[in-house]
């Protein structure tokens, strides 16, 4: 089977920019996680989707991030305006169908921003 | 507060000798109980799930609800299994909660 696909690999951008990350989970899987690693640290989690709809976003910082799965498969991250601080690895992954089963990670994006 | 501790950011070991990767969690309800792994510049990765009892790898992780503990062990270490390894909470099927990893160091 197909992986979680993301893109792009790596960005830089400046503070105060935008960026955007697009998500593709294993076909059928009902469920996308959209998780932040900033280095040395574990993933934490950023937002949950089952379906289209949001089942935990307690931790996105929602002045400047936002996130939507449309159809209920592939996923968008935005972070506008950006901070030093998102510098970090953004890794999707998604699970079928509860977290029960694990998880199955993309290869992530690295964001740097200076 | 759900929480995953993992006490050792590094751990160094020769070939061939065992390696035990600890892992300590708060929860007050029923977990469930996962390693994954991240070799050098691959994708992190879902080793082995307390639930299956299973071993992947020569790895074995016993859940230990007295300690709270689900430790990581394999008897005699490779140089292959050199990784990032994280341990990670689930909790009501839906919320996973990972820890801050441990880098395992096979030396030759």
């Amino acid at each position: 089977e197909a992986g979680v696909a993301q893109s792009p690999r790596y960005k830089i951008i400046e503070k105060r920019q935008s960026v955007a990350f697009w998500c593709n989970p294993i076909s059928g899987h009902a469920t996308l996680y959209w998780y932040q690693q900033i280095l040395g640290q574990g993933p934490k989690l950023l937002i949950q989707f089952q379906n289209n709809g949001v089942v935990d976003d307690s931790q996105l910082p929602k002045d400047r991030f936002s996130a939507e799965r449309l159809k209920g498969v592939d996923s968008t991250l935005k972070i506008q305006p950006a901070k030093l601080e998102d510098s970090a690895v953004y890794l999707c992954a998604s699970s079928f169908p509860t977290a029960n089963y694990g998880y199955t990670f993309g290869s992530g994006t690295r964001l740097t921003v200076v | 507060a759900q929480r995953v501790t993992q006490p050792e950011k590094l751990l160094s070991v020769f070939k061939g000798a065992p390696v035990e990767l600890k892992c300590n969690y708060s929860y007050s309800g029923s977990p469930e109980l996962f390693w994954y792994v991240q070799y050098s510049r691959q994708r992190l990765q879902l080793l082995l799930r307390h639930i299956s009892r299973e071993s992947i790898k020569g790895f074995t992780a016993d859940l230990n609800k007295g300690e709270t503990s689900f430790h990581l062990k394999k008897p005699f270490a490779q140089e292959e299994d050199s990784a990032m390894y994280y341990c990670a909470l689930t909790t009501g099927g839906f919320k996973t909660i990972f820890g801050a990893g441990t880098r395992l160091f096979v030396k030759a």
